[in-house]
């Protein structure tokens, strides 16, 4: 089955700073990759995916991701964190074998100081 | 163009009880999942269903089961309680239809405190 791992369950960083939220895959077969955000006692909002073609993916909110087959990888970025940005972040995969099924991460909650 | 909604918002019940949970799909699409998604957890997968029959399902017992209607809107039910099944349940929809198919959209949640 494909899974995601997810480096680093706690992100601090300055407003302003660089936003950099790691996430590297496990597939054997080319995977559709996501991201979801999620505010406090709120369901899950797509900020991005990749599924074919363009390897740098823009999505919502100023956020972007790259995805690297040769790194298996499929970092978040963001140029410049708001103190809004706050929020847990979910890196997941998609399980064909499971009729379309999302794997998630263990999530990585980003923490934005003033 | 409704999202995905669902219902109750919190539910409290005792060891051993039975819960439905309730979603409505988002206008147009045709497939449900199911995630539970405990205390600081990532979402995992339950099952899905597509033209009211399960269509692929997680590492979770028999006593949670589902349904699908023709209307596309969704129950998950779980027996048997047990203090572990504490969570947010959430609900996602997708379109067969759409491209890509793996792309879901999900509702608030339900908030499930077993005591």
């Amino acid at each position: 089955a494909q899974s995601v791992t997810q480096l680093g369950s706690h992100v601090s960083v300055s407003e302003g700073a660089l936003v950099l939220l790691r996430c590297n895959y496990s597939s054997s077969v080319p995977p559709y990759l996501f991201w979801y955000v999620q505010y406090p006692n709120q369901g899950l909002q797509l900020l991005l995916k990749y599924t074919t073609g363009a390897t740098l993916v823009k999505g919502i909110n100023g956020f972007e991701a790259e995805f690297k087959k040769s790194e298996t990888s499929f970092h978040l970025t963001k140029p410049s964190a708001h103190m809004s940005d706050a929020a847990e972040y979910f890196c997941a995969v998609s399980d064909g074998d499971s009729g379309y099924a999302l794997n998630f991460g263990k999530g990585t909650s980003l923490l934005v100081t003033p | 163009e409704t999202g995905v909604t669902q219902s109750p918002t919190h539910l409290i019940k005792t060891r051993g009880q039975q819960v439905t949970l309730r979603c409505s799909s988002q206008s147009g699409h045709n497939t449900v999942s199911w995630y539970q998604q405990a205390l600081g957890q990532g979402p995992q997968f339950i099952f899905q269903y597509y033209r009211e029959e399960e269509n692929g399902r997680g590492n979770f017992p028999p006593r949670f089961s589902g349904l699908q209607f023709p209307n596309y809107s969704s129950e998950l039910n779980v027996n048997a309680l047990e203090l572990d099944d504490s969570a947010l349940y959430l609900c996602a929809s997708s379109s067969t239809a759409a491209s890509p198919r793996h792309e879901q959209f999900f509702g608030p949640g339900t908030r499930l405190t077993v005591l």
